[in-house]
């Protein structure tokens, strides 16, 4: 699986858009960009996912660059209990070592109010 | 639904002791993960499993044991606790291997060896 890229940390104001970055450039062209969080030492928590078009649903928007090399979370409207490490996830598709997800550190991204 | 239940929530093991960890799922998922998450880390998996009476190692199997006898629980297995075993330990699971897959977990359980 391709490695990926976060900032350690990131801020944002309450009610916001949080802009979260993720740089994979050497992602295969059959992998999956996932993105999990883990607030507070919870389990992480699936967001979202997709491959080469934009992807949104009723938690986040995941907008991927044409040449798949980078990617950005985007939380339309942060609040409090959006607090968390944000995990930027590069997966193979089935097959090979599909069964599992790869974590690195991850962005904390602290909301403010 | 419940989802993935981990018991116990927090254990603390003098070095040598042994323990379960044990993991329960109700969705019928096949595949099942065992992670481990130090301080400030991000998740490492220990061991998985495909389906039932099938597992395999992960990164950091070393020091653990699984089994895997029904589709719903995947227990893990510590046989001579050390301090290095110290950790939060997650288990998840996916209904099946593919790309368009989320996995869900538990909420964890906090181990510290003394």
């Amino acid at each position: 699986d391709a490695k990926t890229t976060q900032p350690p940390s990131m801020d944002c104001a309450e009610g916001r858009a949080a802009n979260l970055p993720c740089n994979h450039s050497t992602i295969s062209g059959n992998e999956y960009v996932y993105w999990y969080r883990q607030i507070h030492s919870q389990g992480p928590q699936y967001i979202i996912h997709g491959l080469k078009n934009n992807e949104t649903n009723e938690m986040a928007s995941l907008i991927i660059t044409e040449d798949r090399k980078s990617s950005t979370l985007i939380l339309p409207h942060a609040t409090l209990r959006d607090t968390a490490v944000y995990y930027c996830i590069v997966r193979a598709p089935s097959g090979g070592s599909n069964y599992k997800l790869t974590f690195g550190k991850g962005t904390l991204l602290t909301v403010n109010p | 639904n419940a989802g993935v239940t981990q018991t116990p929530k927090f254990r603390i093991l003098k070095i040598g002791q042994s323990m379960t960890l044990q993991c329960t799922q109700d969705m019928n998922h096949n595949y099942m993960y065992w992670y481990r998450q130090d301080p400030g880390m991000g998740l490492k998996l220990i061991y998985y499993s495909v389906g039932a009476g099938i597992t395999d190692k992960g990164e950091v199997p070393n020091g653990y044991n699984v089994s895997r006898s029904t589709t719903e629980d995947f227990p893990l297995r510590l046989e001579l606790a050390a301090p290095s075993q110290t950790s939060v330990y997650f288990c998840a699971s996916s209904q099946r291997q593919g790309s368009d897959t989320e996995a869900f977990f538990g909420q964890g359980t906090r181990l510290t060896v003394v």
